[in-house]
């Protein structure tokens, strides 16, 4: 079963616009949630992560926002531009510190594409 | 700093033909990784290791063999490949918590 869900699949914005990606989550044991940025035919980067003490955390104009009652959690990627053109993924993972084994679980993908 | 690096970047395999993919990583990680990503599906977790010496089976470990002999070396085997192993095989390595990526391996199996 899919532990984390992402939508949506794909997303067009206008340059300056605001991007949404949406996550939720099943698993109460998780503990962190980082978002990664893929490029075609490049692996994917840690772009932000949070954990769910923060209901917020801003890096840039990418902000995540973290609801962990309604166990969801969103990306927004403000004044997005061309070359915010990529494919986004949430994680989940489970242990604090030096116990957390980098497992992760990913959502499905979103592709965003930015027009200028 | 080279970070993670896979070899080969591409490979066309027959049904039934055995390679191995290797991930090497310079920063003194301790916990490596192999990831599959298929499109619609993300990235989902085939074998990971916590330290030299050690392999533990992920999400789809089906069809795939793993050994990190050294620390920073971590090999992922295909015995017998399969069409459905065709995907991009990406490694990845980290101290904790947040996985470095590769660039990946693109797979082909006929």
């Amino acid at each position: 079963q899919q532990q984390v869900k992402q939508s949506p699949q794909s997303l067009i914005v206008q340059k300056g616009g605001i991007s949404i990606i949406n996550c939720a989550y099943e698993n109460t044991a998780f503990d962190y949630f980082p978002w990664y940025q893929q490029f075609p035919g490049k692996g994917p980067a840690l772009l932000i992560a949070i954990r769910p003490d923060v209901s917020e955390k801003k890096e840039g104009r990418f902000t995540i926002s973290f609801n962990k009652s309604a166990k969801q959690f969103s990306l927004h990627i403000m004044d997005s531009q061309p070359g915010d053109s990529a494919t986004y993924f949430c994680a989940a993972s489970m242990g604090e510190g030096s116990s957390n084994t980098g497992k992760l679980i990913f959502g499905q993908g979103t592709t965003l594409q930015v027009k200028p | 700093n080279a970070g993670v690096t896979q070899t080969p970047k591409f490979r066309v395999l027959k049904t039934g033909q055995s390679m191995t993919l290797l991930c090497a990583q310079d920063m003194n990680h301790e916990y490596m990784y192999w990831y599959r990503q298929d499109p619609g599906m993300g990235l989902r977790l085939i074998h990971y290791s916590v330290g030299e010496g050690t392999t533990a089976k992920g999400e789809v470990p089906d069809g795939y063999n793993v050994s990190r002999l050294k620390k920073q070396n971590f090999l992922l085997g295909l015995e017998s490949a399969a069409p459905s192993q065709t995907s991009v095989y990406f490694c990845a390595s980290s101290y904790w918590g947040l996985p470095y990526f590769g660039p990946g391996t693109r797979l082909l199996v006929l």
